[in-house]
C-alpha cells in the first residue's frame, strides 16, 4: 500500500507561470515532509522540507504547503524556469526525521520556454 | 570537495550470481542508506546504517545485505541476483538526521538477465 502518493505522473507549464506539484499521504504518524528534485542520470537532490507543526515553508521560488487535516502537501514553484524541468519526489518520515524516508512515485515537470 | 560515489554505474549480470554495489562517501557522515528506484514506486529503502558496525533492514530488504566496517563505505550485496532486482540503486548519506537532507550518489543501474 502506497503511503505517499503523487497522483500526477507529469505536469507541463509555461516558463514564468506557477508550477504546482501535489502529494497525498495516508499515514497520520508522518511528521516531516520533504521534496527532492531529480535530473536524468543523477541522484535526487534535496529541495525543501516542512515539519508538521508548520503549514508553510518558503525558500526563494519554492514554497511547500502542508494541510494536515487533508493529509496533503504541495510544492509551488514561482516563477517556473526551464531549468526546473525534472522529476520531483515528495517524501515523508515518522518521529522527526530519521533519514528513513517514504517516497512518492514522482512527478515529471516540464517547463516550456 | 566532499562527495558520494557509486560503482559500477552500470552492470549486467545473470540470475543467481552474487553482485556487490559499492558506495563511498567522503563527508564523514555516520548515516548511510541504500534505496532502489522503480517505475511506479518511487524510491524504496533497502538497508541503512547509523554508524560503524550498525546495519538495519528497510522496507524491501529481502535478498540484500550490507556491511559497515568503516565510516566511508556501505557496500550493498545481492547474494543471488533475481530478475526482480533489476533496478536503479541509489546510495545516500546524511550527517544530521534533523534537517532531512540526504545526499545521494548518481545511482547504479543493475540489469539481471
Amino acid at each position: 500500500d502506497q503511503q505517499v502518493k503523487q497522483n500526477s505522473p507529469s505536469l507541463s507549464v509555461q516558463e514564468g507561470r506557477i508550477s504546482i506539484l501535489n502529494c497525498d499521504y495516508t499515514n497520520s504518524m508522518f511528521d516531516y515532509f520533504l521534496w527532492y528534485k531529480k535530473y536524468p542520470a543523477e541522484g535526487p537532490t534535496f529541495l525543501i522540507s516542512i515539519s508538521s507543526i508548520k503549514d508553510k515553508n518558503e525558500d526563494g521560488r519554492f514554497t511547500v504547503f502542508l494541510n494536515k487535516s487533508a493529509k496533503h502537501l504541495s510544492l509551488h514553484i514561482v516563477p517556473s524556469q526551464p531549468g526546473d524541468s525534472a522529476v520531483y519526489f515528495c517524501a515523508a518520515s515518522v518521529a522527526g526525521n530519521t533519514g528513513k524516508l517514504i517516497f512518492g512515485q514522482g512527478t515529471t515537470l516540464q517547463v516550456k520556454p | 570537495d566532499a562527495e558520494i560515489t557509486q560503482s559500477p554505474r552500470h552492470k549486467i549480470t545473470e540470475t543467481g550470481r552474487q553482485v556487490t554495489l559499492a558506495c563511498h562517501q567522503t563527508w564523514n557522515h555516520n548515516n548511510m542508506f541504500w534505496y532502489r528506484q522503480d517505475l511506479g514506486h518511487g524510491l524504496r529503502l533497502i538497508h541503512y546504517s547509523y554508524g560503524v558496525q550498525d546495519t538495519n533492514k528497510g522496507e524491501v530488504s529481502d535478498g540484500y545485505s550490507v556491511s559497515r566496517s568503516n565510516t566511508e563505505d556501505l557496500p550493498l550485496t545481492l547474494e543471488s541476483a533475481a530478475s526482480s532486482q533489476t533496478s536503479v540503486y541509489f546510495c545516500a548519506s546524511s550527517g544530521s538526521l534533523l534537517t532531512g537532507e540526504l545526499f545521494f550518489g548518481e545511482g547504479s543501474r543493475l540489469t539481471v538477465l
